[in-house]
């Protein structure tokens, strides 16, 4: 069974500085790895995705992430955070067929401070 | 504009009462979704449909129902055996290879 691993339930960091979330997966097969961010009371809205190829993905709004399979990890990263980024971000893995049945972490809140 | 629409975006439940949350999609995704959102939980998946006519159970599938008629539109009806409907639901659509696409999601309260 597939599962997703989100270290820290919340992070916090000055306005500026680096962003790193991380997210470690668990897939028997070649998985597809998705992060989403969440503002409160909507929906998830996709950041990135790894399915095959580089393993180095650049999503919207300056973040990426970088698929190591070796650590199992798909970490994301900011090199700037704004005020902006303060949001719930959500990793997810799916078993990478046709079919998108997607597992989630459990979420990190992201805080931003002037 | 292309998207997936849940409506209400909130709803009050009473003790005992069936209710129905409306998923409707116009971007001719085949598989649509339904997710509930807990505070620490992440998101949990309840029922798919992958096919109009065909759905199947998710992880806590217990005390709710869906049905898929047309290919637009996935309800999920919450049931009175749901024990703990309170949650935040989210409903999505991918089609075959792509990625999920949400709404905006319906606020289900019990009073």
């Amino acid at each position: 069974a597939q599962s997703v691993t989100q270290l820290g339930s919340h992070v916090s960091v000055s306005e500026g500085a680096l962003v790193l979330l991380r997210c470690n997966y668990s897939s028997s097969v070649p998985p597809y790895l998705f992060w989403y961010v969440q503002y409160p009371n909507q929906g998830l809205q996709l950041l990135l995705k790894y399915t095959t190829g580089a393993t180095l993905v650049k999503g919207i709004n300056g973040f990426e992430a970088e698929f190591k399979k070796s650590e199992t990890s798909f970490h994301l990263t900011k090199p700037s955070a704004h005020m902006s980024d303060a949001a719930e971000y959500f990793c997810a893995v799916s078993e990478g067929s046709s079919f998108q049945k997607l597992v989630f972490g459990t979420g990190t809140r992201l805080l931003v401070s002037p | 504009d292309g998207g997936i629409t849940q409506s209400p975006k909130y709803l009050f439940r009473k003790e005992g009462q069936n209710v129905t949350l409306s998923c409707e999609q116009n971007l001719n995704h085949d598989a649509m979704y339904w997710y509930r959102q807990d505070p620490g939980q992440g998101l949990r998946l309840i029922y798919y449909s992958q096919i109009v006519n065909d759905f199947q159970k998710g992880d806590i599938a217990e005390g709710y129902s869906v049905s898929r008629e047309k290919k637009e539109s996935f309800p999920l009806t919450v049931t009175s055996a749901q024990k703990n409907p309170t949650a935040f639901y989210l409903c999505a659509s991918s089609r075959q290879g792509g990625e999920a696409f949400f709404g905006q999601g319906t606020r289900l309260t019990v009073v």
